[in-house]
């Protein structure tokens, strides 16, 4: 159980052009998702939280109109790269946490997504 | 604010040693602490976490930690390494339910043949 996928695994596009990455919860209901950013040989960097149903809150330094977070129903996110460069390629991870004992205080994690801008 | 610090960038052991991966963290109250394991081009995997209940936590693969709050430290252990333990481990801390993880750095763990 607790089974977060990511769609898609890796996406190249060009320069300009915008990415959708989907985050779903598989078999439980996510009532928090977060979105993390990882550079190669680097740690993860929290880029935003979304909570189902509001906006999200997006930390600092992150431009919440290039990197887009639609939390739109309880097993669903989506993060869209929005006129994508290649300085952000990057790998994309995403986080669930939900409801119920068995998630408390612990996230679960996608698979990642691979992110090359030509 | 909370903290983590993970000691050593990178550990190589012997196939069949033990394994230590270092982890501090610093906060004012009683944290909850996590170890991840992230495979090349994958997601995080937890091993095991602390959530103030028992002091030794048992995690998947062999991997335990024990919580040492005298210490400030919750070190990542394995008896015997195996070539697949080969991989990047994360500690990270979260004060309570609504905060975000901290995560440290990271340790690359190399098993050497």
């Amino acid at each position: 159980g607790a089974v977060v996928s990511q769609h898609p695994s890796r996406v190249i596009c060009k320069s300009g052009t915008s990415v959708k990455i989907e985050c779903r919860s598989l078999d439980f209901q996510a009532t928090t998702m977060f979105w993390y950013r990882q550079f190669p040989k680097q740690s993860l960097m929290l880029m935003a939280t979304s909570n189902e149903g509001s906006k999200a809150t997006y930390e600092q330094g992150v431009e919440k109109d290039k990197f887009l977070i639609n939390h739109a129903s309880l097993t669903l996110s989506t993060l869209t790269v929005t006129s994508a460069h290649p300085e952000d390629s990057s790998f994309y991870i995403c986080s669930a946490r939900g409801l119920g004992h068995r998630s408390y205080n612990e996230q679960f994690f996608g698979p990642g997504t691979r992110l090359t801008v030509l | 604010a909370q903290s983590v610090t993970q000691l050593g960038s990178h550990v190589s052991v012997s196939e069949g040693a033990l394994v230590l991966l270092r982890c501090n963290y610093s906060s004012s109250v009683p944290p909850y602490l996590f170890w991840y394991v992230q495979y090349p081009n994958q997601g995080l995997q937890l091993l095991l976490k602390y959530t103030s209940a028992a002091t030794l936590v048992k995690g998947i693969n062999g991997f335990e930690a024990e919580f040492k709050k005298s210490e400030t430290s919750f070190h990542l252990t394995k008896p015997s390494a195996h070539m697949s333990d080969a991989a990047e481990y994360f500690c990270a801390v979260i004060m309570n339910r609504d905060d975000k993880i901290i995560f440290g750095k990271g340790t690359r763990l190399h098993i050497l043949p």
